[in-house]
C-alpha cells in the first residue's frame, strides 16, 4: 500500500530532551516536507526537501531540522524541544511535475501529537 | 506571496442541510492549482479534489460540489444534505511556485459541524 508512515503518532516529552520524528513513504516521491497544525494558524511549513541532499527551510524553521540522506526518508529533529513546539506534525511527500507546482498535492503521514511540558 | 483566506472558522448545522465553505485565494502565478482536504476526527488529512488554473468548470462528486471563479480568486466548497459523517475540519490549499520551489498553502481551515 502506498503511504507516509510517521512515528510515533503520540509523543510527550520535557523541555531540552532531544527527539527525533521519522518520516518514511514508499512512493519514490522526490519531494518531503514537514508541517505543524496549531488551532487558528492551519498548516504551516517547517521544512522541505526536493531530493536526497537537498532540504530548505520553509515558514517556521526555528528549533527544527531535518535530513534526507536517503530519498525514502526524512526526519524531524528537535534538538532542544520547548513548550511551543507543542502542536500536531505532519510528514507529507509528492512526486515533482517538471516545471509545475504540485500538482499531484500531498500524501500525508497520519501524523504526530507532540507535547513538550 | 501566497496566502489561503478561510473566513469561516466553524459553521454548525443541522443534518440534511446544505453547507458552503468559502475559500478565497492570492496568487502572481498564472500557473496553480487548488486543493481540499478533510481532516475527520481521527485526524488524519483526506485529499477531496484538485482544480488547475486554467480549468474553471464547476466539479460535481456525489454530495460535494466545488466553485472555481478565477474572476473573484475563490474555491468554494458545497456540501448537498450534509450528513453527520461530514463533520470534520476542512482545509482549502494552493499550490504554486515561491521562489523556484513549490510549496502547498494551506488556508486556517473551516470546522464543520453536523448534527442530528
Amino acid at each position: 500500500e502506498a503511504q507516509v508512515t510517521q512515528n510515533p503518532r503520540y509523543l510527550i516529552t520535557v523541555t531540552g530532551k532531544k527527539l527525533t520524528v521519522t518520516c518514511s513513504q514508499n512512493m519514490n516521491h522526490e519531494y518531503m516536507s514537514w508541517y505543524r497544525q496549531d488551532p487558528g494558524l492551519g498548516l504551516r511549513q517547517i521544512y522541505y526537501s526536493m531530493n536526497v541532499e537537498v532540504t530548505d527551510k520553509g515558514d517556521v524553521p526555528e528549533g527544527y531540522k531535518v535530513s534526507r540522506k536517503e530519498k525514502r526518508n526524512f526526519p524531524l529533529i528537535l534538538e532542544s524541544p520547548s513548550p511551543n513546539q507543542t502542536s500536531l506534525y505532519f510528514c507529507a511527500s509528492s512526486l515533482l511535475a517538471p516545471d509545475r507546482p504540485l500538482y499531484y498535492g500531498y500524501t500525508f503521514g497520519s501524523g504526530t501529537r507532540l507535547t513538550v511540558v | 506571496a501566497q496566502k489561503v483566506t478561510q473566513a469561516q472558522t466553524e459553521i454548525s448545522v443541522v443534518e440534511k442541510e446544505d453547507v458552503t465553505l468559502d475559500c478565497v485565494y492570492e496568487t502572481r502565478d498564472t500557473t496553480y492549482y487548488l486543493f481540499w482536504y478533510k481532516q475527520p476526527p481521527s485526524g488524519e488529512l483526506v485529499f477531496l479534489i484538485r482544480r488547475n488554473s486554467f480549468d474553471e468548470q464547476n466539479e460535481i462528486s456525489g454530495r460535494y460540489s466545488w466553485n472555481f471563479q478565477k474572476s473573484t480568486s475563490s474555491f468554494n466548497f458545497t456540501i448537498t444534505a450534509s450528513q453527520v459523517v461530514d463533520s470534520a475540519v476542512y482545509f482549502c490549499a494552493l499550490s504554486g511556485f515561491t521562489g523556484t520551489a513549490s510549496k502547498l498553502t494551506f488556508g486556517t481551515g473551516t470546522r464543520l459541524q453536523v448534527t442530528l
